[in-house]
């Protein structure tokens, strides 16, 4: 069955500081992942996207980067933290088709102080 | 570009209680999904919609494509439906990912 992993659920991290949050899929191959982000009182906005190794493309000028170096993982990346950088951060990966469907990691809520 | 607008924004029932979420954009789409997102803050997809009506146990889904409206519908809701319900539709110029998101309504039921 299809599952999706992210890690670490939670943290906290001073301005300046690099930040590396991890993304694995199971039961798939060659999938569209997703990197999202969540504020308070708003839709999820799209930040990344991925349709294959090495194939990243930004939604919004940011901090952040991203890369997948493998086919079933995908890495949100800072070099320098900013407090505008915090907030809750999901990874997804969309199942295409006539059944489209959604596969949301369980989010990293993070706080930059 | 197109408003997802859901309502209502918080909505507190009591445990037996119907309960009716509904979703509203305002450019034509090919597809809406609903998505349930617990307190921790993991996000569940319940349905993909392009037509009529999906059920899933207690959980029933419509749609309107004329009326450009989704509605998200609870029977015999239970404490541990308390959530935020997302609704997200998908069309062309929805970026990326396709899809444009709606702010949520948060749901508490009560014992």
């Amino acid at each position: 069955s299809q599952t999706i992993h992210q890690w670490p659920a939670t943290l906290v991290q001073p301005v300046g500081s690099p930040l590396s949050l991890e993304c694995t899929v199971e039961g798939t191959s060659n999938p569209n992942l997703y990197w999202y982000r969540q504020a308070a009182g708003r839709g999820l906005q799209l930040l990344f996207y991925s349709v294959g190794i090495g194939q990243i493309s930004s939604e919004v000028p940011q901090n952040l980067s991203a890369s997948r170096p493998q086919d079933r993982q995908f890495i949100l990346s800072s070099k320098k933290l900013l407090l505008s950088d915090s907030g809750f951060y999901l990874c997804a990966w969309k199942e295409l088709g006539v059944n489209e469907k959604l596969f949301f990691g369980s989010g990293t809520q993070l706080s930059v102080l | 570009k197109n408003e997802v607008e859901q309502s209502p924004q918080n909505l507190t029932a009591q445990e037996g209680e119907f309960i009716t979420i509904n979703c509203s954009y305002s450019v034509g789409i090919s597809a809406l999904h609903w998505l349930q997102q617990h307190p921790g803050g993991g996000i569940v997809s319940l349905f993909m919609l392009s037509s009529g009506k999906k059920k899933h146990g207690r959980l029933i889904a419509t749609i309107n494509i004329q009326e450009k409206h989704s509605s998200l519908h609870i029977t015999a809701s239970h404490p541990r439906d308390s959530a935020v319900y997302i609704c997200a539709v998908r069309w062309p110029g929805g970026g990326a990912d396709g899809l444009t998101f709606g702010k949520g309504t948060h749901l508490i039921i009560q014992p």
